[in-house]
């Protein structure tokens, strides 16, 4: 069965403290991951994707085929980082995608 | 702006009452979706329209009936409403010549009472 897996509910550090968002995933085929953020009270937004191996807002996410994971990392955390952040699989399920969302990790930055 | 926009943001209603969520996206995509986010925050899909036509209906109670009067629209009524309908339910969109990447809607924040 296709799950994503984010052991973490809430994650609080100091600012400038490295930070990384744990995620792990299990599906058959070959995964295509996501991260989501969601600001409070906002919609949720694309953060980053595994295939376009980009580094946004100073997060990057490395897909792990080993370890199965796909942990968020962030070396110094600032205050605006606090959100939710879901870790999301794409399923194409009789042609069409969907998205299969972690149940989500709240990081508090403090100052 | 080009986005995704539901109506209203925010509705608190009576149990029993009958509820609707309209959701518009003005970018061209083709799928369509409806997402619960429950109280603990946890998302689910609920259901996805690709040129108006049902594509994947998760395990709802068929008290929730989505409507896509065509490719752009993606209106979700709900009959009945009870107390653990309370939730954001969040439209969103994609494009699969786009890379299907799925773009969010605001939220509509549901409150039975």
């Amino acid at each position: 069965a296709q799950r994503v897996t984010q052991p973490e509910k809430l994650l609080s550090v100091f600012k400038g403290a490295p930070v990384e968002l744990k995620c792990n995933y299990s599906y058959s085929g070959s995964p295509e991951l996501f991260w989501y953020v969601q600001y409070s009270r906002q919609r949720l937004q694309l953060l980053l994707r595994h295939i376009s191996r980009e580094s946004i807002k100073g997060f990057t996410a490395d897909l792990n085929k080993g370890e199965t994971s796909f942990h968020l990392k962030k070396p110094f955390a600032q205050e605006e980082d606090s959100a939710m952040y879901y870790c999301a699989l794409r399923k194409i399920s009789g042609g069409y995608n969907k998205l299969i969302f972690g149940a989500g990790t709240r990081l508090a930055v403090h100052p | 702006d080009t986005a995704v926009s539901q109506t209203p943001k925010y509705l608190v209603t009576q149990m029993g009452n009958d509820k609707s969520i309209k959701c518009e996206q003005n970018l061209g995509h083709d799928t369509m979706y409806w997402y619960k986010q429950d109280s603990k925050k946890f998302l689910k899909i609920m259901f996805s329209y690709n040129n108006k036509e049902l594509i994947i209906n998760e395990t709802v109670p068929n008290r929730f009936s989505p409507k896509s009067p065509d490719k752009a629209h993606l209106n979700l009524h709900i009959n009945s409403l009870e107390l653990g309908d309370s939730a954001v339910y969040f439209c969103a969109s994609s494009s699969s010549s786009t890379g299907n990447t799925i773009y969010f809607g605001e939220g509509s924040w549901l409150t039975v009472v």
